[in-house]
């Protein structure tokens, strides 16, 4: 079946450091894959995606490159901010029917001032 | 831009008590995922629907039941419940059964069963 691994957290920073934070998948066929962010005591919010192998999805700063040969999507951003403290989620859409995304278990990043 | 609603955004219940759920989904989107998040936990989905009939299940309990109606919304019930169903229920709406133009997600009940 499909999973997604991510790295755990929590995961803390400095203000302006670099971030990245680990995703591989297992999935048949070809996925689309996406990183989703939770604020605190809210919704998922899609923060970025990739359709098919050597797209690169970005938004806000943060960017992941689909990556067939070694089956990741690992996130990045040059340089956090405080406000971006949060729990990302990885997940993956086989594309198969509506049985909807499969996620990792989520990476808390927390950005220290 | 309208989203997807959910009402009602917090919900207490004690135990052995119904719920229900709902979710209005973006207009002219057809198909409605419920979700699962318990504390500290990863979304696990719970059943699909795509044009009023059920699509996809998922790791729904079998206490749970839900349907989407005429108008796309969708409800999720809940009865005699457990200490266990305590969490955050999302749903998400797409066009089209297989998500191709992307998903979009509510704010999400929290339900705490005490």
């Amino acid at each position: 079946g499909n999973s997604v691994t991510q790295m755990e957290g929590p995961v803390t920073l400095s203000e302006e450091a670099f971030l990245t934070i680990n995703c591989t998948y297992t999935a048949t066929g070809y996925p689309s894959l996406f990183w989703y962010v939770q604020y605190p005591g809210e919704g998922l919010q899609l923060l970025l995606k990739a359709t098919k192998a050597d797209d690169k999805g970005s938004n806000k700063g943060f960017e992941a490159t689909y990556r067939k040969e070694t089956t990741s999507f690992h996130l990045e951003k040059g340089s956090v901010q405080v406000s971006d403290s949060a729990v990302y989620f990885c997940a993956l859409d086989s594309g198969g029917g509506a049985d909807g995304l499969t996620f990792g278990k989520g990476t808390h990043l927390i950005i220290q001032p | 831009a309208a989203g997807v609603i959910q009402s009602p955004r917090h919900l207490i219940k004690e135990k052995r008590e119904t719920a229900t759920l709902k979710c209005y989904p973006i207009p002219r989107h057809d198909t409605v995922y419920w979700y699962q998040q318990g504390p500290g936990q990863d979304p696990q989905f719970l059943i699909s629907f795509y044009e009023k009939m059920q699509s996809d299940k998922g790791s729904i309990p079998d206490r749970f039941s839900a349907q989407q109606f005429s108008d796309y919304h969708s409800e999720l019930n809940m009865s005699s419940m457990a200490l266990g169903a305590s969490a955050l229920y999302f749903c998400a709406s797409s066009l089209g059964r297989e998500g191709n133009y992307g998903y979009t997600f509510g704010s999400g009940t929290r339900l705490t069963v005490v």
